[in-house]
């Protein structure tokens, strides 16, 4: 079955380190994106990546950083930078900017807990 | 004013009520208008998505959009308990060139179907 995958599910990190979360996805999209959710707060874009070796930042890049090397992979790296990293993390993909709404398809989230 | 409000409830309701969740926006741009959901600890999954103006049915599900009124709904006939979810409003525009990072969420609605 084609989808997005993302792990770990959920993670516990100390403050000060750095933590990657992983997606990963088989659905041949183009397109990949990293979403916060926080209670109350909707989704906020962090970063997006319409082609392999290019990425944006979106509206709360700080202290978050990432890589599109393959086409299926996009991890996302919380740095010891990131003030409030706690939150429910969603990495997204979509078709293409071309065609259709762009309607994305999202993994089952990571959920990371800074003690 | 925010390009696109909805009301985060919570909403409870029996099972087999008539539910109806709404969004307003701002820009008169937008043109694609899509409704996800959003089970406890998962990912969003795109319900149903409508472009321009006009009804989309699917089953138990009516979307709804009036663009001179720039308000869209989502109509839930014969709820169940297992539509119990966050349901979430997204629209974009129809301009290309910054592709769907540029979908817009609103906050979600927290519903709740008792049996």
């Amino acid at each position: 079955d084609g989808g997005i995958t993302q792990s770990p599910k959920y993670l516990f990190r100390k403050e000060g380190q750095n933590v990657t979360l992983s997606c990963e996805q088989n659905l041949n999209h183009d397109a990949m994106y990293w979403y916060r959710q926080d209670p109350g707060q909707g989704l906020r874009l962090i970063y997006y990546s319409q082609i392999v070796n290019d990425f944006q930042k979106g509206d709360i890049a700080e202290g978050y950083s990432v890589s599109r090397e393959k086409k299926e992979s996009f991890p996302l790296t919380v740095t010891s930078a990131q003030k409030n990293p706690t939150a429910f993390y969603l990495c997204a993909s979509s078709i293409d900017r071309y065609r259709g709404a762009g309607e994305l398809f999202f993994g089952e989230g990571s959920r990371l807990t800074v003690l | 004013q925010k390009e696109v409000e909805q009301d985060p409830g919570p909403l409870s309701v029996p099972e087999g009520a008539i539910v109806s969740l709404n969004c307003t926006y701002s820009n008169s741009a937008f043109q694609y208008f899509m409704w996800y959901r959003q089970y406890s600890r998962k990912g969003p999954e795109l319900l149903m998505y409508t472009y321009s103006s006009g009804n989309k049915e699917d089953g138990r599900f009516t979307a709804q959009v009036d663009k001179s009124s720039k308000y869209i709904s989502l109509f839930i006939r014969d709820s169940q308990p297992s539509d119990s979810a966050t349901y979430l409003c997204a629209i974009r525009g129809s301009s290309w060139k910054g592709g769907s990072e540029k979908l817009v969420f609103g906050k979600g609605m927290k519903l709740t179907v008792n049996p």
